[in-house]
């Protein structure tokens, strides 16, 4: 069964750090997906990951994807407020449309 | 374009009785999804279709869940009878099929569903 494990669940930082969240797996995907989630709303895509290694770069946020496919980091650099919410990544099991999430990181970025 | 339209917002109702969630995916989307979350277990994928079948419905907890989609611009998921531990936010997704599973899900609000 591919899982999906985040890191941390919980990050509470004040306004103008930086931080970073991971998404980890002992399963290879074919690709990872970012997604924001603010309280009483659906999670919203930030960004598809797709090669090995790769990296793109959303404003401050930064995503990257594993050599091996396996694992994936957010880095948000200078955070703010706006930046709270829950992250989740999300990757597709084998050849089929499902797509599972991670258990998630609850951030918040104080004033 | 309006997004995933679902319906209610909140569903507050008493073990026992029957819940129907409903949801109007994006206009021209193949795929659509049903998933639910909670504090413990996260987003679950309960069921999917594809062109209005059902093509996985290995989440769906147990016989008391349903889901059609009689059409390709609405579905609903069923529960009967509800039971407290359904307590959770259901949600609704669509997605087109051009990117295959790269194809980002766009989610509707949700449904907050509380059993008492």
């Amino acid at each position: 069964t591919q899982l999906l494990e985040q890191s941390p669940q919980f990050l509470s930082i004040q306004e103008g750090e930086n931080l970073t969240v991971y998404c980890n797996s002992s399963s290879v995907f074919s690709s990872l997906q970012w997604y924001r989630q603010e309280p009483g709303e659906g999670p919203v895509l930030l960004v598809t990951v797709v090669t090995g290694g790769e990296v793109k770069k959303l404003k401050r946020l930064t995503f990257q994807f594993g050599d091996a496919r396996k694992d994936s980091s957010l880095h948000i650099t200078a955070a703010q407020p706006g930046d709270t919410g829950l992250y989740l990544c999300a990757g597709p099991t084998g050849s089929s449309y499902k797509l599972i999430f991670g258990s998630g990181t609850r951030l918040l970025v104080r004033p | 374009d309006a997004g995933v339209i679902q319906s209610p917002r909140h569903e507050v109702t008493e073990m026992g009785q029957e819940v129907t969630l409903r949801c109007k995916p994006i206009s021209g989307h193949d795929y659509l999804f049903w998933y639910r979350q909670t504090m413990m277990r996260g987003l679950e994928l309960l069921i999917y279709f594809n062109n209005n079948v059902p093509i996985d419905d290995s989440g769906m907890p147990e016989d008391r869940f349903s889901a059609k989609m009689p059409n390709a611009s609405f579905s609903t998921l069923k529960i009967q009878p509800s039971e407290p531990r359904d307590s959770a936010v259901y949600f609704c997704a669509s997605s087109p099929e051009g990117e295959g599973w790269n194809s980002p899900l766009h989610f509707g609000n949700g449904t907050r569903l509380t059993v008492t």
